[in-house]
């Protein structure tokens, strides 16, 4: 079972939905949870962290937590043409684990 | 701009040849941290410190693999030897310590290596 998983994608959404992205992790003790987006040959950029069980909210973003089911999820309001990247899931426990991401296509 | 930097963003080598990155974290970080992604991964942790201190270290990580930040500022990381298998991306990401956002990483924009 690997550290962090998340469906590799495709997904596709059209202008204005919702995008949701989801993470499961294993390991328990995790404290720290984020999201980073990454476009086609860039490196990683932080847009969301979260820390304690709910919701936590950041202009068009959502980040929600649940500990008890070792879920993270990443919702996008209002999604954008340029929403479409990589999004990876990253926990911070005993070591630093990112999942492999899932692609995102927002069709304008 | 006071982002993390990385230098070279490219380097091709023969397989056998010694290769080195440095990485320049954001000026106030205390923590450094060193990745490798290959495409369709996701970053895979190798190291980090805490200022000069190598605190931990992938046991993924073979002995041709050797990072150093002596100052506790910039950090390189040494492939020697290298392999095809480590064509990738390395990344470099740095974070604050004791501002109450742990381990909240900010990345370079990474150094390809291409082992041919």
């Amino acid at each position: 079972q690997k550290e962090v998983e998340q469906n590799s994608g495709p997904l596709s959404v059209p202008e204005g939905a919702i995008a949701s992205l989801n993470c499961t992790y294993s390991d328990r003790v995790s404290q720290s949870f984020f999201w980073y987006r990454q476009y086609s040959g860039k490196s990683p950029e932080l847009i969301m962290s979260i820390y304690s069980n709910g919701d936590k909210e950041d202009g068009r973003f959502t980040a929600q937590l649940n500990k008890a089911s070792q879920y993270v999820s990443l919702l996008i309001r209002d999604s954008q043409p340029s929403d479409s990247a990589t999004y990876l899931c990253a926990v911070s426990g005993n070591q630093f684990y990112f999942g492999t991401g899932t692609s995102l296509t927002v069709i304008p | 701009d006071t982002g993390v930097s990385q230098d070279p963003r490219h380097k091709i080598t023969k397989r056998g040849q010694n290769v080195t990155f440095r990485c320049d974290p954001i000026s106030e970080h205390n923590r450094l941290y060193w990745y490798r992604q290959t495409l369709g991964q996701g970053p895979e942790f190798l190291t980090y410190f805490q200022n000069e201190a190598q605190l931990e270290k992938s046991r993924l990580l073979s002995d041709r693999f050797s990072a150093e930040r002596p100052k506790g500022s910039f950090s390189t990381l040494e492939i020697q030897r290298t392999e095809q298998g480590d064509s990738a991306m390395y990344l470099c990401a740095s974070s604050p310590l004791g501002s109450g956002r742990y381990n909240e990483q900010f990345f370079g924009p990474g150094t390809r290596l291409t082992v041919l």
